[in-house]
């Protein structure tokens, strides 16, 4: 069994600030882990993942994130919130041959 | 390249009509083909799966179904909408191995007055 649980439905930083979308997942084999997003009314965008190999993973737009097995984690930043960022964003596992999806969280920036 | 494409982006409908989103891929064989529900300040909710022509997998047991006509094709039909059957409709592709992401199209927004 998977699942996926992300921490904080809402997150609101200021343009500039650090963004961090938490995520923790649970699974009983080695995870393959993603992050995708969301703009209002549109499919789903990857905008990572983490499969083998390095642990910290970038991906586009200036995110990243870093697979912590010990904290069962894949946390997503960004050293630098800009307005475009604003959107949901959804944390997932495949443990298996398919994507279980967190919650979601949306993301909001002020100027 | 790969592409989706869902049609048709919204759609508003009555109770009890009938309904059917329509899901084509193209640039890639055989993949495997998803439809997820979005509700109002919900997340993503699967509701059917198909890893071949004719082959359907439901999560989710309800009004809604599924059909797979050709490779790339996937349909999702109802007889008779409710209004919880309101939301925004994704489909999306997959290959076989375990490591691939999925690819989404741009939805379909369903209201059921």
């Amino acid at each position: 069994a998977q699942s996926v649980t992300q921490l904080g439905s809402h997150v609101s930083v200021s343009e500039g600030a650090l963004v961090l979308l938490r995520c923790n997942y649970s699974s009983s084999v080695p995870p393959y882990l993603f992050w995708y997003v969301q703009y209002p009314n549109q499919g789903l965008q990857l905008l990572l993942k983490y499969t083998t190999g390095a642990t910290l993973v970038k991906g586009i737009n200036g995110f990243e994130a870093e697979f912590k097995k010990s904290e069962t984690s894949f946390h997503l930043t960004k050293p630098s919130a800009h307005m475009s960022d604003a959107a949901e964003y959804f944390c997932a596992v495949n443990a298996g041959n398919m994507l279980t999806f967190g919650g979601g969280t949306r993301l909001m920036v002020k100027p | 390249s790969q592409t989706i494409h869902q049609w048709p982006a919204t759609l508003v409908q009555p109770v009890g009509s009938p309904l059917s989103l329509e899901c084509t891929v193209e640039g890639t064989s055989n993949p495997n083909l998803y439809w997820y529900r979005q509700a109002a300040g919900r997340g993503l909710q699967l509701l059917f799966y198909s890893v071949g022509i004719g082959q359907i997998s439901s999560e989710v047991p309800q009004n809604l179904s599924a059909s797979r006509p050709q490779d790339r094709q996937f349909i999702l039909s109802s007889k008779k909408l409710l209004l919880s059957d309101s939301g925004f409709y994704l489909c999306a592709w997959s290959v076989l191995f375990r490591e691939g992401e999925l690819f989404f199209g741009e939805g379909s927004r369903l209201t059921v007055l």
